[in-house]
């Protein structure tokens, strides 16, 4: 099993500044990497996959990039909105055993 | 618009069993895959398993093999989890999700559903 690891857990911040978030795989998984937003009380949101490409709608202050094990999702200049847990998944594996990360919070400072 | 609706869920004994259902609407949904993933209470996600658009192949994450049982009537535009044997570490809420194109990914989810196994 492909294990991802989220750092930091937590991280604190303020409106406006400039926000990286990391994710490091246990072994290549290519560039199948997608990025999600969940809220509290909310069901993930879906906002990178493949490694940088953008969902639908989403604002162009998130950013991804990497591959391989290593990846950030960028949030350029971070709105109220942006509050939340943040979780990478892989989806290399084939036979699929998809794995997502433990999630990085996001908390006002 | 894309809605997933699950249904089912609540408080089951352990080794009790339960059937959680799915229903989809705005999308040709015997196109697409689709999974469910879990959340314990406080914790990050788990993938449990995945039906492709045929009904075959199905996967199972390891955790739920043997006990879990994923099924799809794309004449009704419904998945269902049937999930057996169940244990106190399967209390968690599950989503529905559906998958961007045959990408392993998850565009789409439901709202979930709450699942305690609890005596």
């Amino acid at each position: 099993e492909i294990v991802m690891t989220q750092s930091p857990a937590t991280l604190s911040v303020s409106p406006g500044e400039r926000v990286t978030l990391s994710c490091r795989a246990s072994q290549s998984v290519s560039t199948n990497l997608a990025w999600y937003q969940q809220k509290p009380g909310q069901a993930p949101r879906l906002l990178i996959y493949g490694a940088s490409s953008r969902a639908t709608g989403l604002p162009a202050r998130f950013s991804g990039s990497g591959s391989g094990t290593e990846f950030t999702l960028t949030i350029s200049s971070l709105q109220s909105e942006d509050f939340a847990v943040y979780y990478c998944q892989q989806y290399n594996d084939w036979p699929p055993s998809y794995t997502f990360g433990q999630g990085t919070k996001l908390d006002l400072k | 618009q894309v809605q997933l609706v699950e249904s089912g869920g609540g408080l089951v004994k352990p080794g009790g069993s339960l059937r959680l259902s799915c229903k989809a609407s705005g999308f040709t949904f015997r196109d697409y895959h689709m999974s469910w993933i879990r959340q314990a209470p406080g914790k990050g996600l788990e993938w449990v398993s995945l039906i492709t658009s045929g009904r075959s192949p199905i996967y199972y994450a390891d955790s739920v093999k043997g006990r879990f049982t994923i099924s799809r009537d794309n004449a009704r535009n419904s998945v269902v989890l049937q999930m057996d044997s169940l244990r106190a570490d399967d209390t968690a809420i599950y989503y529905c999700a559906r998958h961007y194109v045959d990408f392993g990914f998850f565009d789409y989810w439901g709202q979930g559903k709450l699942v305690i196994v609890s005596s």
